[in-house]
């Protein structure tokens, strides 16, 4: 079975500061890892993915991810966080050949000016 | 919310009542899903299509019919069995290149329902 966790509902960061938003994983098989951004009332916006290759992936508006096998993680970081980046975060997981996108429950980060 | 379209963008329906949401992609992708999003739950599968004329249900089905004539269109109707059908509903679709599983799924700006 596949299983993605946020161990954190909501993260609180000073506008300027580093931001992490922490993200586990369990499957059974080669895991592919993606991020996504909700803004109040509106889809998801894609961040970034891990499929292969070098286990750091940059991504969209700064952000990047380092997938960590032996952790089973896939933390999303950025170096300087900014007030527009206050919103809602998915991780997802997904392994070869599924269909199926299992998320975690999100993480509600607001940066504080 | 790129090529991704969903209308209305709130919906309210009585009980008992069938109401359909509407999902149109001008991407050219040949895969498109229907999520369904809850407070403090992410988002669950509803039903996926990867090709015309051909669809699978996902986590949570039940209560729930979809169409795919049109390789443009997936609409969902939600069904009067559907016990609790008050949530957002949010519509993506992917091209399905390279190995299954690796493709992007690009979200529509969502529907969301409310049951009176």
């Amino acid at each position: 079975a596949q299983s993605v966790a946020q161990p954190e509902d909501q993260v609180n960061v000073a506008e300027g500061n580093p931001l992490t938003v922490k993200c586990t994983y369990s499957v059974s098989g080669n895991p592919y890892l993606f991020w996504y951004v909700q803004y109040p009332n509106r889809g998801l916006q894609f961040l970034l993915k891990y499929i292969t290759g070098d286990n750091l992936v940059k991504g969209s508006y700064g952000f990047e991810a380092e997938f960590n096998k032996s952790q089973t993680s896939f933390h999303l970081k950025k170096p300087s966080a900014l007030v527009s980046d206050s919103a809602l975060y998915f991780c997802a997981v997904r392994i070869t050949g599924a269909n199926n996108l299992f998320f975690g429950t999100g993480t509600r980060l607001t940066v504080i000016p | 919310d790129g090529g991704i379209t969903q209308s209305p963008k709130y919906l309210f329906r009585k009980e008992g009542q069938n109401v359909t949401l509407s999902c149109e992609q001008n991407l050219n992708h040949d895969a498109m899903y229907w999520y369904r999003q809850d407070p403090g739950q992410g988002l669950r599968l509803i039903y996926y299509s990867q090709i015309v004329n051909d669809f699978q249900k996902g986590d949570i089905a039940e209560g729930y019919s979809v169409s795919r004539e049109k390789k443009e269109s997936f609409p969902l109707t939600v069904t009067s069995a559907q016990k609790n059908p008050t949530a957002f509903y949010l519509c993506a679709s992917s091209a399905t290149t390279g190995v299954v599983g690796t493709d992007t799924q690009y979200f529509g700006p969502g529907t969301r329902l409310t049951v009176l």
